[in-house]
């Protein structure tokens, strides 16, 4: 079982929709999670970051954590073509502070 | 602003060359990390140092060897490169204690 999982996609979502990203992950102790996206080409950047059950909001994006369920999810609003990328989903292992990396979903905004 | 550099965007090397990849950043952190990221398995961590020649295997360091001389630098060595070393590789870094990475722009490395 990989310690962090998530379907790699393409979800394709028209613009204006919402686009729901999942997250599931092994280590039962985990307590910071967080959401990059990754642009083609480019690296990762942050767009989220998530410690405590409930939802968290940020603009466009809202994330959602489940500790008892350990799943972690990402919705867009209003999703743009500019969303279009791969939302990589990371997960802070219980010890050092190491994150573990998702293998990301790809997200396509259709105009 | 946080900012991480890379050497390299793109490298190509030769089976069996030395390959080094250079990664400064610029806001005093302690901790620095080489990834390397191929389609279908995602990031996966190779080396972090948490101090100067500090240094702490990750989870595919095989192959690779690092070097942390002066804080704001953390080098990736490849003693030989081989065909299956073709990847992007990504430097990150975060202050001790946090766990934001901030990431460089990556090296796309092709070994032939």
């Amino acid at each position: 079982q990989k310690e962090v999982e998530q379907n790699s996609g393409p979800l394709s979502v028209p613009e204006g929709a919402i686009a729901s990203l999942n997250c599931t992950y092994s280590d039962r102790g985990s307590q910071s999670f967080f959401w990059y996206r990754q642009y083609s080409g480019k690296s990762p950047e942050l767009i989220m970051s998530i410690y405590s059950n409930g939802d968290k909001e940020d603009g466009r994006f809202t994330a959602q954590l489940n500790k008892a369920s350990q799943y972690v999810s990402l919705l867009i609003r209003d999703s743009q073509p500019s969303d279009s990328a791969t939302y990589l989903c990371a997960v802070v292992n219980t010890g050092f502070q190491k994150l573990v990396f998702g293998t990301g979903t790809r997200l396509l905004v259709s105009p | 602003d946080v900012k991480v550099t890379q050497s390299s965007r793109y490298l190509v090397k030769r089976t069996g060359e030395k390959v080094f990849l250079e990664c400064v950043q610029d806001m005093d952190h302690e901790n620095m990390f080489w990834y390397r990221q191929d389609p279908g398995l995602g990031l996966r961590l190779i080396y972090f140092s948490y101090d100067v020649k500090m240094k702490e295997k990750g989870d595919i360091p095989e192959g690779y060897s690092v070097s942390r001389e002066k804080k704001e630098r953390f080098s990736l060595i490849l003693e030989s490169a081989s065909t299956n070393q073709t990847s992007m590789y990504l430097c990150a870094s975060n202050l001790q204690g946090a766990e934001t990475q901030y990431f460089g722009p990556g090296t796309r490395l092709l070994v032939l």
